[in-house]
């Protein structure tokens, strides 16, 4: 296990069509992260899942977005009627804490176009 | 709301001289911050951190140094050499029950040879 992995690493879909997004984090990391980056712009958070427990969720993240950790490894992200402003770089990451924060590693991130 | 910023968008230095990065945040409640490089294309990569009981901290070629009186963060970065070019970006974790991180809009850096 080399570090956090993204799938697909790019997506291009036409407008109204849903995506989703897979991340499989380190191994044995229990929290995981979901970010959206835009060009220019530092990632803004989406959500936050401790093992398979969504904790924390962004206003960000309309009803359009959903994001799954079934079994508390992998996680998904899933976009529906997808529309032109979603067009972004979708990052995960992962860390391993209890209670202390320590530091997050990310993916390379799947870079969605919506057209 | 609450923030982070950064002073300086790009910030061009020669090869071989120090760079210095900054970072000034607006939530006197953040207990934790990180900075992290990204290179075009890739994902966010960890370099530093330091939580708020501390106000330095070193690493390999980096030095991170937090001033919680006016709320200033940044990151030195030794002897820059070509690879070191990428954005930075300095993020804080809010504190409490809050593991997300805000993060700044980022510093390009660029290594003239």
């Amino acid at each position: 296990d080399t570090g956090v992995s993204q799938n697909p690493r790019h997506k291009i879909t036409k407008r109204g069509q849903n995506v989703t997004f897979r991340c499989d984090p380190i191994s044995e990391h229990n929290r995981l992260y979901w970010y959206r980056q835009t060009l220019g712009q530092g990632p803004e958070f989406l959500t936050y899942f401790q093992n398979e427990a969504q904790l924390e969720k962004s206003r960000l993240l309309s009803d359009r977005f959903s994001a799954e950790r079934p079994k508390g490894s992998f996680s998904t992200l899933e976009i529906q009627r997808t529309e032109q402003g979603d067009s972004a770089m979708y990052l995960c990451a992962s860390s391993l804490g209890v209670g202390a924060r320590t530091e997050a590693f990310f993916g390379q991130g799947t870079r969605l176009t919506v057209v | 709301g609450e923030s982070v910023g950064l002073h300086l968008p790009t910030l061009s230095v020669q090869e071989g001289d120090n760079s210095i990065i900054n970072c000034a945040y607006s939530n006197s409640a953040s207990d934790y911050f990180i900075w992290y490089k990204q290179e075009s294309g890739k994902g966010p990569q960890f370099i530093i951190d330091i939580r708020s009981n501390m106000d330095k901290r070193q690493g390999q070629r980096v030095t991170v140094l937090l001033n919680k009186t006016v709320k200033h963060l940044s990151l030195q970065i030794a002897a820059t050499q070509p690879g070191d070019s990428a954005v930075y970006f300095c993020a804080e974790s809010p504190g409490g029950s809050n593991y997300q991180l805000i993060w700044g809009a980022g510093t390009k850096l660029i290594i003239k040879p």
